[in-house]
């Protein structure tokens, strides 16, 4: 049972244009949304995070867009650079007792932003 | 170095041998983590753990055993290894009350 679907599986951008990916769950017991960006041969290393409070979250050149009663949240990457090109993964998490956080991963998108 | 660590990096291993798989950590993280990496299935959470001595099964435990003596380390055994247990494996861990999740360099295990 997948309970993070993520969609494209793969996206070719242009250098500076937008990259978006998108990311819908099921479970309403998700309180925590953080994507992931990992580049070939490294383990992945998170990007940004959104909690369900907020509905947009932005750090430099990407933004997570969530919308609550549509259980949907993407990720934006503006002015989209070839050092942007890695894997990106979408997850979905809830508190676990006592603390940290048990993450459900998308499948992953591999983004290639050619110059 | 301080870090999350993994070894080996590459193994490989025949089908029915028993494997062991090492993690350490060196920020004192309470929660630690093991998940599987395949084409199609993104990351799958094996087992974690949230301190020494106290472990939980994830998405996908059968055929994986753990253990966690100590804060710093957590070992995955594949105790009888089968060929659909091929796959990239990632340790990570996580700060006590805190969401990111740090993740080790992983190890790719094939199974012949």
């Amino acid at each position: 049972q997948q309970q993070v679907k993520q969609s494209p599986q793969s996206l070719i951008v242009q250098k500076g244009g937008i990259s978006i990916i998108n990311c819908a769950y099921e479970n309403t017991a998700f309180d925590y949304f953080p994507w992931y960006q990992q580049f070939p041969g490294k383990g992945p290393a998170l990007l940004i995070a959104i909690r369900p409070d907020v509905s947009e979250k932005k750090e430099g050149r990407f933004t997570i867009s969530f919308n609550k009663s549509a259980k949907q949240f993407s990720l934006h990457i503006m002015d989209s650079q070839p050092g942007d090109s890695a894997t990106y993964f979408c997850a979905a998490g809830h508190i676990l007792t006592g603390g940290g956080n048990k993450l459900t991963f998308g499948t992953g998108t591999q983004l290639k932003v050619e110059l | 170095d301080a870090g999350i660590t993994q070894s080996p990096r590459y193994k490989i291993t025949e089908t029915g041998r028993q494997v062991t798989l090492m993690c350490h950590q060196t920020w004192s993280h309470s929660y630690m983590f093991w998940y599987r990496q395949d084409l199609g299935h993104g990351l799958r959470l094996i087992y974690y753990s949230a301190a020494a001595d106290i472990t939980d099964k994830g998405e996908v435990p059968d055929g994986y055993v753990v253990s966690r003596s100590k804060t710093e380390n957590f070992p995955l055994t594949l105790e009888s290894a089968t060929r659909s247990q091929t796959s990239v494996y990632f340790c990570a861990s996580s700060e006590f009350l805190r969401g990111e999740q740090y993740f080790g360099p992983g190890t790719r295990l094939t199974v012949t």
